[in-house]
């Protein structure tokens, strides 16, 4: 199975601030990598699809870059609502796998 | 609109067999590129994909899991079936069903399955 490996693990910052998440897969995907947004009960929001094409009614802040092993999501001016969980997923060959997830909290 | 939700017990005791049923709407599971597929979340711990089944019946299992799951589908129910054998308390945990298309995932809202005597 393809690995994914997230950093930060954990990310402290402040409203408007830029943050960037970074996801390195174990060997190339292409653009088969998403992104989602997960709060605390609920089931994950797919914001970022096939690398960088932003889901339907997700904000412009949010965006996504990368091929073959490395990828990263960018909030360009972090807002209240974005203090959440991150997770990558690739979906290379079918086989769908996730990184461990990036914790975004307040600075 | 595409929906997924999932059903079946809440708590199961270990060395028992969970199953778990997906049902949705909004999509065929005939349609070329599409999956549906479970992942589940322990509580306070990453996503892990589980099991997957696709338009053309092909399946993926989670390579640590596999000798236990078996994942099923009826299209003319739109219903995904998975099952788990031999239960175990680390087995504890959310577990969401979620269609695939392009690489990516649609989700349900998730069902809580506890693993205890």
């Amino acid at each position: 199975d393809i690995q994914m490996t997230q950093s930060p693990s954990t990310l402290s910052a402040s409203v408007g601030d830029r943050v960037t998440i970074t996801c390195r897969a174990s060997q190339s995907i292409s653009a088969w990598l998403a992104w989602y947004q997960q709060k605390p009960g609920k089931a994950p929001k797919l914001l970022i699809y096939q690398a960088s094409s932003l889901q339907s009614g997700v904000p412009s802040r949010f965006s996504g870059s990368g091929s073959g092993t490395e990828f990263t999501l960018t909030i360009s001016s972090l807002q209240p609502d974005d203090f959440a969980t991150y997770y990558c997923q690739q979906s290379g060959s079918y086989s769908i796998t996730f990184g461990q997830g990036t914790r975004l909290e307040i600075k | 609109q595409i929906t997924l939700k999932e059903s079946g017990p809440t708590l199961v005791k270990p060395t028992q067999t969970l199953t778990l049923t997906c049902t949705f709407s909004g999509f065929s599971l005939s349609t070329n590129g599409v999956g549906v597929g479970w992942i589940r979340q322990p509580p306070g711990k990453a996503l892990e994909g589980l099991a997957f089944i696709y338009w053309d019946d092909d399946k993926r299992y989670r390579p640590s899991l596999k000798s236990r799951l078996t994942i099923t589908k009826d299209t003319s129910k739109n219903q995904v079936v998975l099952t788990m054998t031999n239960m175990d308390p680390v087995d504890t945990g959310t577990y969401y069903c979620a269609q695939y298309s392009y690489g990516y995932l649609l989700w349900g809202q998730g069902t809580l399955v506890t693993v205890s005597s």
